[in-house]
């Protein structure tokens, strides 16, 4: 059974970036969404991006689309979210999850489909 | 942006009861529905899938339906590994989730 393990705990500046690993054990990504998802203290689950390693692009959610990267290396079965122009707001618990390509569906487009395997998340705290 | 919006926002409820959470989507999202579990401190757990799919290993007492904008969440018999929030998501286009239902004992 394949298991995510997150990278450790982080304390940045606001304006600086951060980059969070999550590597795959036991498994791969390649037939598989990878997704961010992240949870600031208190509040609900927010879906950051992901990417389809056989389709190669990443899907960004409009409200981060222009300050993150996510990427995998498939040599060695990691993901990476990268976040940038942190702001205080950008505290929170960061989660990767990987899950199955969605059936194709003539009234559908997205691929991202449920998220059954996470990793224990990555605290990430930005302060001055 | 699909949104989604989960009621209530919180609950109080007794083990054996039988507790019903809705969740309601800003456009039609067919079938593309699933609900999680998140304990504190822990990494959220997939229930149900597609709307009304029971997860492999999930108890027979959780059960979703729905289709459309909405969707209904339901704990058959609450237990008191149960008191949990719990979150919709849909996938009829990028990822949203809703903002969650925590579970607490009365």
């Amino acid at each position: 059974q394949v298991q995510l393990v997150q990278s450790g705990a982080e304390v940045k500046k606001p304006g600086s970036s951060v980059k969070v690993s999550c590597k795959a054990s036991g498994g791969t990504f390649s037939s598989n969404t990878i997704n961010w998802v992240r949870q600031a203290p208190g509040q609900g689950l927010e879906w950051i991006g992901g990417l389809i390693p056989m389709l190669a692009t990443p899907a960004y959610a409009q409200k981060f689309s222009d300050r993150v990267t996510i990427n995998v290396d498939a040599s060695t079965s990691t993901a990476y979210l990268e976040l940038h122009s942190l702001g205080l707001e950008d505290t929170a618990v960061y989660f990767c999850a990987r899950g199955p390509v969605a059936p194709a569906a003539g009234d559908r487009w997205n691929l991202y489909y449920y998220m059954d395997v996470w990793g224990k998340g990555t605290t990430v705290t930005v302060s001055s | 942006d699909i949104q989604m919006t989960q009621s209530p926002s919180s609950l109080s409820a007794s083990v054996g009861d039988r507790v019903t959470i809705t969740c309601q989507a800003s456009h039609d999202i067919s079938k593309y529905l699933n609900w999680y579990q998140q304990k504190p401190g822990k990494a959220p757990e997939l229930l149900i899938y597609d709307a009304s799919n029971l997860e492999t290993g999930v108890p027979s007492r959780f059960s979703g339906r729905g289709s459309g904008t909405n969707f209904s969440f339901t704990i058959n018999s609450l237990q008191p590994e149960d008191f949990a929030t719990y979150y919709c998501q849909q996938y009829k286009s990028l990822p949203t989730f809703g903002g969650g239902t925590k579970v607490e004992i009365k």
